[in-house]
């Protein structure tokens, strides 16, 4: 158990919807960072925030968004959602920033119908 | 733009075998991971590469790097059945990881 916490494990949708993927990170821990798995790209980071701010961002398309809360949790908002969307969605912790191992939650599997 | 590519990205052994996965970086990098993934489930941590020569060793699995030559090396020693998941490597340079794609190993009887 790595102490990150995603919610919800899996969520089968349509296209045109939105949804929000949530995460609480390891007790302690200042970053959340957004990861996407896929068949045909691999793992790649979205997002990171780090103490409420946006740190660095990646490959994250304007329909998604993400913030940070003050009590350290997290969110990734994906609107108008295609059939390519669907993946896995990690969220990862670490302490502080880039140099810091990070602590992987189990993921939410999105499903676009 | 920082490339990690990994090599091979499938891989079946037989049980008792040895075996190595390379991972190549592109650039100069500040610290090299290793990590496990079952399917459908979370990345486990293996190891995290600090410094040129850095070798760590967990059980059947031994990672070293190489920062001049941009290589990081994980073996396998003596396969079992349980081994049998992806591995990734990941890099980062004062940035988010970069992950490879990922090598699927399968270890068979």
């Amino acid at each position: 158990d790595s102490g990150v916490t995603q919610t919800p494990k899996h969520l089968i949708t349509a296209t045109g919807q939105r949804v929000t993927l949530r995460c609480s990170p390891r007790s302690g821990d200042l970053s959340v960072y957004w990861y996407q798995q896929s068949l045909d790209q691999g793992l790649q980071f979205l997002i990171q925030y780090y103490n409420g701010e946006e740190r660095a961002k990646g490959n994250i398309l304007e329909r998604f968004s993400a913030q940070q809360f003050p009590d350290l949790h997290s969110e990734l908002n994906l609107s108008s959602l295609e059939l390519g969307d669907s993946a896995l969605y990690f969220c990862a912790s670490s302490v502080g920033g880039h140099n810091q191992p990070q602590h992987f939650g189990d993921g939410t599997r999105l499903s676009i119908l | 733009e920082l490339k990690v590519e990994q090599n091979p990205l499938f891989l079946s052994m037989q049980e008792g075998k040895n075996y190595t996965i390379y991972c190549n970086y592109s650039t100069t990098s500040d610290r090299l991971y290793w990590y496990r993934q079952d399917p459908g489930k979370s990345l486990e941590s293996l190891f995290v590469l600090l410094s040129n020569g850095a070798v760590k060793q967990e059980g059947r699995l031994m990672a070293s790097l190489d920062t001049k030559a941009r290589l990081s090396t994980l073996h396998i020693t003596a396969a079992v059945h349980d081994l049998s998941a992806t591995y990734f490597c990941a890099v980062t340079v004062l940035s988010p990881l970069v992950f490879g794609k990922g090598t699927r190993l399968s270890v068979i009887a």
